[in-house]
C-alpha cells in the first residue's frame, strides 16, 4: 500500500527556535492535512490545504504556524518561534479526494520535543 | 465541532464482546473508525457515509444512524490484536476536515 512519509522521526529543539516538519504525501492525493498528537491525547487538527492553499484551519494554528507545499511532492509545516506546549507527535495525512470511501492515509509522525 | 465518544475505557478478556460509541451534535456527512496502538499512527478501519449503512470486516463492524448523528463500532469475539485507542473522525460535510473525539481505549488480555 502506498505510505505517507515523514521526516525526522524525532525532533528536539530549544524554546523559541523554528522548526520545520516534512511530509511527502501520496502521489496522486490532492488534499493534505497536518495533525499533532500531545502524549496520551486525542488527534488534533491542526490545518487542511488543497489546491496550493489552507481549506481550513483551528484554533491551533495561530500565526506561529504556517504550512507550505514547496515543490510537486513535500509539504512542510513550520512553527516559528516553539514553545513548551509545541511538544507533541505530529501527524501528516493525505487523501486523493472526497468521493466514497476515500480515507485518510496518515504518515508515522515527527515527535517533537520542545525545551 | 468534536464528536463524543463512549465509553472513554473499556476491559475485556479474549472472546469478549465491545460496543464503543460515537456522537456528534452537528449533522454529519459521514463517520471515520481508525485504531492507534501505542506510539504508531491512526490505522484505517473503515468509513460510513449518511445513509444508515452498516459496514463491516472480520469481526468488527459498524454503524451510522444519521438522524440521531451517531456512530457505533462493534467488536465481537475480540482478540489481543484489538488493544488499542480506537477513535471516530467526523465529516460535517464532504471536503471539511476530519475531527477526531478523544478515543476510547480498549484493553483485551487473555
Amino acid at each position: 500500500e502506498p505510505e505517507v512519509t515523514q521526516t525526522p522521526s524525532h525532533q528536539v529543539t530549544q524554546m523559541g527556535q523554528e522548526v520545520i516538519l516534512r511530509c511527502v504525501p501520496i502521489s496522486n492525493h490532492l488534499y493534505f492535512y497536518w495533525y499533532r498528537q500531545i502524549l496520551g491525547q486525542k488527534v488534533e487538527f491542526l490545518v487542511s490545504f488543497y489546491n496550493n492553499e489552507i481549506s481550513e484551519k483551528s484554533e491551533i494554528f495561530d500565526d506561529q504556524f504556517s504550512v507550505e507545499r514547496p515543490d510537486g511532492s513535500n509539504f512542510t509545516l513550520k512553527i516559528r518561534s516553539t514553545k513548551l506546549e509545541d511538544s507533541a507527535m505530529y501527524f501528516c495525512a493525505s487523501r486523493q479526494g472526497f468521493a466514497t470511501n476515500e480515507k485518510l492515509f496518515f504518515g508515522s509522525g515527527t515527535q517533537l520535543s520542545v525545551l | 465541532q468534536q464528536p463524543v465518544q463512549s465509553p472513554q475505557a473499556v476491559i475485556l478478556r479474549e472472546g469478549e464482546d465491545a460496543v464503543i460509541n460515537c456522537s456528534s451534535s452537528k449533522a454529519l456527512y459521514s463517520v471515520h473508525w481508525y485504531r492507534q496502538k501505542h506510539g504508531e499512527a491512526p490505522v484505517f478501519l473503515m468509513i460510513l457515509l449518511k445513509g444508515g449503512e452498516q459496514k463491516g470486516h472480520d469481526k468488527i463492524s459498524a454503524s451510522f444512524n444519521e438522524k440521531k448523528q451517531q456512530s457505533s463500532l462493534y467488536l465481537t469475539a475480540s482478540q489481543l490484536s484489538y488493544s488499542g485507542t480506537y477513535f471516530c473522525g467526523t465529516e460535517s460535510q464532504a471536503g471539511t476536515a476530519l475531527i477526531f473525539g478523544k478515543g476510547t481505549t480498549l484493553s483485551v488480555s487473555s
